[in-house]
């Protein structure tokens, strides 16, 4: 079946502006991860979902950024007054559940550029 | 503090030469060690995992090995492809994972 995809691929906005980031994970995978990737780093773990509800969200590094998936399926990052640090790229995960050995599967990301 | 390092940074090989890129990590307590494998502008994925108990793991051409006692990870591609161009991330889960910075590796013709 198909992967994860994330939308949109690329977003370039102004500083100050809001912008939400899009993840549709693997059907009936039960476990969403949202990772920030900047350019010659690891990912960065920003936030992990356990079905509807944010299980671990101690990656966000500020009040401006908040996801969701209230159906326990898509989710939506959402960054609010953007600033020109939050500028990399945005990776999705998802796995079947949350066990030692689930491995990961990663969406292509959404580069972020914030002007 | 929670660390994974590896090195080299980054590394240029022949097409058809081996190589073997480092892992090190401070992670604990440890309950598994994964590489992934990320093309430029792609998502990572994953080539292997091990726990604890396991010393080494293949996939294909390309084999990790697992010292838990120094807390050294090694993988070693053989006979390096022009589509092993990319970088390879050491991942070690404690209640999460920890990344490390990755490798960079580029085959030449």
């Amino acid at each position: 079946g198909a992967g994860v995809s994330q939308t949109p691929s690329n977003k370039v906005t102004e500083k100050g502006k809001y912008v939400e980031l899009r993840c549709d994970p693997i059907s009936g995978h039960t476990a969403l991860y949202w990772y920030r990737q900047s350019l010659g780093q690891g990912p960065e773990f920003l936030i992990y979902f356990q079905g509807t509800g944010a299980a671990d969200d101690s990656g966000l590094p500020n009040d401006r950024f908040f996801a969701v998936r209230p159906e326990g399926s898509v989710s939506t990052l959402k960054i609010q007054r953007t600033e020109r640090g939050d500028s990399a790229v945005y990776l999705c995960a998802s796995s079947p559940g949350q066990g030692a050995r689930n491995e990961q599967f990663f969406g292509p990301g959404t580069r972020l550029t914030v002007l | 503090k929670n660390q994974v390092e590896q090195s080299p940074q980054s590394l240029i090989i022949l097409e058809g030469k081996n190589c073997t890129l480092q892992c090190n990590y401070t992670v604990s307590p440890f309950s598994n060690l994964r590489w992934y494998k990320q093309d430029t502008g792609r998502g990572p994925v994953s080539l292997t995992i091990m726990t604890f108990s396991e010393n080494t793991k293949s996939n294909g051409r390309y084999t990790a090995t697992l010292d838990a006692d120094t807390k050294q990870s090694s993988l070693h591609i053989t006979a390096s492809q022009l589509s092993d161009s990319a970088s390879y991330i050491c991942v070690v889960k404690d209640y999460q994972l920890i990344w490390g910075a990755g490798t960079k590796l580029i085959i030449k013709p």
